[in-house]
């Protein structure tokens, strides 16, 4: 069974700082990988996504790596602003179309 | 782009009653569609998937008898929580996908936040 581990837990950073959440999966037979914002009490807004064909997805700041062999995702946040502070959840789909969730990193920007 | 809704957004019953949540796919036709829930601070955890027509498959340890799921259509799901006890209260979060869109990404419904007092 697809195992999905988000390191860190939480994280605080002060406005301005680049920085990096890691996401690893125990199946490298994966179909895609998908990032995704969840602001407290809200749903999901979906960030990235990467097919397993690809290494990497990038959308204005944010740039999501993938490493389908050593089962590790990382997504950088460039240039942190307040409004990044959310959950920031990795989910993986495997061959069978199940999506499998990390437990998330919670982001907190600081003016 | 897909949107997937949920109704109702927020939801308080009593102990021992039943409510029920509705998912929609708005603009496109949803083969499959999946039921996750969500505790404070913890990751989503799927329920159950469903398929149009037919009935849902369910995770271990998720109860069906409690947790009915129908998808009589193909862009309208419910979630039936029967005799909902306080343990049931939880962030209720659908999701949808169609062959017909790119790739298999699944697009989410905004989620239905139930308490049960």
């Amino acid at each position: 069974k697809q195992e999905v581990t988000q390191i860190p837990a939480a994280l605080s950073v002060p406005e301005g700082e680049n920085l990096v959440l890691n996401c690893s999966f125990t199946d490298s037979a994966i179909y895609n990988l998908q990032w995704f914002r969840q602001d407290p009490g809200k749903g999901l807004t979906s960030l990235l996504l990467i097919q397993s064909s690809q290494r990497e997805q990038t959308s204005g700041r944010l740039n999501a790596s993938l490493d389908k062999s050593s089962g590790r995702s990382t997504l950088y946040i460039a240039a942190s602003q307040p409004g990044d502070s959310a959950t920031y959840l990795c989910a993986v789909n495997d061959n069978n179309n199940d999506m499998r969730f990390g437990a998330g990193t919670r982001l907190t920007v600081k003016p | 782009g897909a949107v997937v809704s949920q109704h109702p957004s927020w939801v308080i019953c009593k102990s021992g009653t039943s409510v029920k949540i509705e998912c929609r796919s708005l603009d496109f036709q949803a083969t499959t569609m999946f039921w996750y829930r969500q505790f404070p601070k913890q990751s989503l955890m799927l329920m159950a998937t469903s398929n149009e027509g037919s009935k849902a498959t369910y995770e271990q340890g998720v109860e069906k008898d409690k947790f009915l799921i129908n998808h009589a259509s193909l862009t309208l799901s419910t979630l039936t929580v029967t005799s909902a006890h306080p343990e049931d209260s939880s962030f209720y979060i659908c999701s949808a996908r169609s062959p017909g869109l790119a790739g298999i990404e699944q697009y989410f419904g905004p989620g239905t936040r139930l308490t049960v007092t």
